[in-house]
């Protein structure tokens, strides 16, 4: 059974912290995403990695970097929290897209709280 | 701006019922549209998707219709069941597998 699994599912932080958001893969997947969810506003897409240290920007990558040192795990960093941050976070992964395949396979979220 | 527009926000439908969501798109370089269905407390999970060479994809209660000229597809859920309550998610990607999300339905099907 696939499986993305997010260290935290509910997090609360003070502003101004560093706040580190890690997902963990077990299906040899090469890509794996970054998005927050906000109400609305559907699934935006803040970093992607389709291979180890490597990372491309997504829709909306202010505020946040991303660390991929080995192939399972993509981490998210906030560097300086802020209020605006609180929302939903999600994690993905997918196969190479050179394939007929696109499904992406997510985590089940982390509820960061920025106060 | 949001690429992918996705109505209605909510939706409320009688079990039996039929459950529409639409959603359109702007850049026509979009070659696979997926809908992601989400239950609280979890990520969205592909649910059923589309590629622009055909009009119409079913899968079980689960169908996708596509108008290519008029760049809108949608869903629709046959005899909506309580355990469809979910968010739903259109979504379209190019090349890269770069989805591009719209921004949900919440439906809740009433007994």
């Amino acid at each position: 059974d696939v499986k993305v699994t997010q260290s935290s599912r509910y997090l609360v932080k003070r502003t101004g912290e560093k706040v580190f958001l890690e997902c963990v893969q077990d299906m040899d997947h090469e890509n794996m995403f970054w998005y927050r969810q906000d109400p609305g506003l559907g699934l935006r897409l803040i970093y992607f990695s389709y291979d180890v240290k490597m990372k491309e920007k997504g829709d909306i990558p202010e505020g946040y970097s991303v660390s991929r040192e080995k192939k399972e795990r993509f981490s998210l960093i906030l560097e300086s929290a802020s209020t605006n941050q609180t929302s939903m976070y999600l994690c993905a992964s997918s196969l190479n897209p050179s394939g007929p395949f696109y499904e992406q396979y997510f985590g089940p979220g982390t509820r960061l709280t920025v106060t | 701006q949001q690429q992918v527009k996705q109505s209605p926000q909510s939706l409320i439908v009688q079990k039996g019922g039929i459950s529409i969501i639409n959603c359109a798109y702007e850049n026509t370089a979009f070659d696979y549209f997926p809908w992601y269905q989400q239950f609280p407390g979890k990520g969205p999970a592909l649910l059923i998707a589309i590629r622009p060479d055909v009009s119409e994809k079913k899968e079980g209660r689960f169908t996708i219709s596509f108008n290519k000229s008029a760049k809108q597809f949608s869903l629709h859920i046959m005899d909506s069941q309580p355990g469809d309550s979910a968010t739903y998610f259109c979504a379209a990607s190019g090349a890269g597998n770069m989805l591009t999300f719209g921004g949900g339905t919440r439906l809740m099907v009433k007994p």
